[in-house]
């Protein structure tokens, strides 16, 4: 079955810094990858997705970029601020639309 | 739009009873829905897939006859860990899809963090 790495476990960005996060999946047949904020205690917030005919999706300071070769995509946030620090978690979903997630980041943003 | 609820937030229990959460999509049909557990400071492990008017979906590892998931509306999803032990302590999280909306997107529940003494 699809399997998703995330790396890394915990990144600290001084305020205004760029943060990537990268993860890879095992299943060719994914085709869609979204990614989610999760914040303690609460629910993962989908902040964005990309599919799997599409190299690269911005949203705002927020970019997701997918080499369908390698089977890698990652998250690119600019200009972080200190609400961007949360858990995040990249996702594949291999058919079926059931999600398979990464283990998590744990971004923290230092003001 | 595309709200999912669930109930209870939290629940308390004692080692061997049964608890059950409800899983609600509250303005839109979900024939899918998904049931995660997040232990603290993991990640969200999929634990089955929940499909209206037919049985549920469990993915490898998952005990189906404890973990108890009857999807009889289009609405609402239920999932009952029987005979409760505390390793099942854990936030249990459900997600649906939108189907009418044509996108892959998962919404999610709040979550019903659960403790069994």
């Amino acid at each position: 079955g699809e399997n998703v790495e995330q790396h890394p476990s915990t990144l600290s960005v001084q305020e205004g810094d760029s943060a990537v996060i990268k993860c890879t999946y095992s299943d060719s047949a994914s085709n869609y990858f979204p990614w989610y904020k999760q914040e303690l205690g609460k629910r993962p917030q989908l902040i964005i997705d990309i599919r799997s005919n599409v190299g690269e999706k911005k949203d705002q300071r927020i970019a997701v970029t997918l080499n369908k070769t390698a089977k890698h995509f990652s998250l690119h946030i600019t200009e972080t601020q200190p609400e961007d620090s949360a858990v995040y978690f990249c996702a594949a979903s291999p058919g079926t639309y059931k999600y398979i997630f990464g283990t998590g980041t744990r971004l923290k943003v230092l003001a | 739009g595309a709200v999912v609820s669930q109930h209870p937030s939290w629940v308390i229990c004692k080692s061997g009873t049964s608890v059950k959460i409800e899983c609600r999509s509250l303005d839109f049909q979900a024939t899918t829905m998904f049931w995660y557990r997040q232990f603290p400071k993991q990640s969200l492990m999929l634990m089955a897939t929940s499909n209206e008017g037919s049985k549920a979906t469990y993915e490898q590892g998952v005990e189906k006859d404890k973990f108890l998931i009857n999807h009889a509306s289009l609405t609402l999803s239920t999932l009952t860990v029987t005979s409760a032990h505390p390793e099942d302590s854990s936030f249990y999280i459900c997600s649906a899809r939108d189907e009418a909306s044509g996108t892959s997107e998962q919404f999610f529940g709040p979550g019903t963090r659960l403790t069994v003494l």
